[in-house]
């Protein structure tokens, strides 16, 4: 099975507007975390947000806020007030805690911001 | 600061040689793991070291191998190229080892192109 899921192969926002990027994951760890990662042309990964297995409230990172579900599975990026730098590839991620030497990754999801 | 460093940024190799490349992490980050990018996909776990020692192995053939050195920078090494081996090849540098929160920073990759 796979350990994330990212259904949405590519996605299109209009400037200013918010947009979400759906991820779900799979794990029978109680002790987990899970990333969104940004990934421009240039390949490099930049870390956008974190959310802790245990954390009670949803993680924030300025225009970045994660809604985390966890009966559900899901961790959903929200981008709001979209740039067109956000134009890019975004990967959710997990790590799982005993086994953290690893990250498990989407398949992506492309996002362009239209202007 | 500098960030994570790879070279070379971009390499053309023929099938069945052999490719070596380099990766030079954050200062002060002892753990320095190597993930394979194939286009189109997430990218997916190869090796990860920690003081200078193995502590993780993803589902890669012995063909891949990888060693740290004592000033923490790393090399990974492949064997026999196949076609199959063209990839984006990212590392990511950790001060940790094993938890589950701490995200690791990446490098921009090299693209290895087998022909």
């Amino acid at each position: 099975a796979q350990k994330i899921t990212q259904t949405q192969p590519g996605m299109f926002v209009q400037e200013k507007e918010a947009v979400t990027l759906d991820c779900t994951y799979d794990t029978s760890d109680p002790s987990y975390g899970l990333f969104w990662y940004k990934q421009p042309s240039s390949g490099e990964m930049i870390f956008l947000i974190y959310q802790g297995s245990y954390d009670q409230q949803n993680a924030t990172e300025g225009r970045y806020s994660l809604n985390f579900q966890k009966a559900r599975k899901s961790a959903n990026l929200v981008i709001s007030a979209s740039q067109l730098g956000d134009s890019a590839m975004y990967f959710c991620a997990m790590r799982e805690f005993n086994t953290g030497n690893q990250f498990y990754f989407g398949t992506g999801t492309s996002l362009t911001v239209i202007p | 600061d500098a960030g994570v460093t790879q070279s070379p940024t971009h390499l053309i190799k023929t099938r069945g040689q052999h490719v070596t490349l380099r990766c030079s992490p954050i200062s002060g980050h002892k753990s320095v793991s190597w993930y394979q990018q194939v286009l189109g996909q997430g990218p997916q776990f190869i090796f990860q070291y920690y003081e200078k020692e193995e502590r993780g192995r993803g589902n890669f053939p012995d063909r891949f191998s990888a060693r740290q050195f004592p000033n923490y920078s790393s090399e990974l090494n492949v064997n026999a190229l196949l076609l199959g081996d063209s990839a984006l090849y990212l590392c990511a540098s950790s001060t940790s080892r094993n938890s589950a929160y701490d995200g690791y920073t990446f490098g921009s990759g090299t693209r290895l192109t087998v022909v």
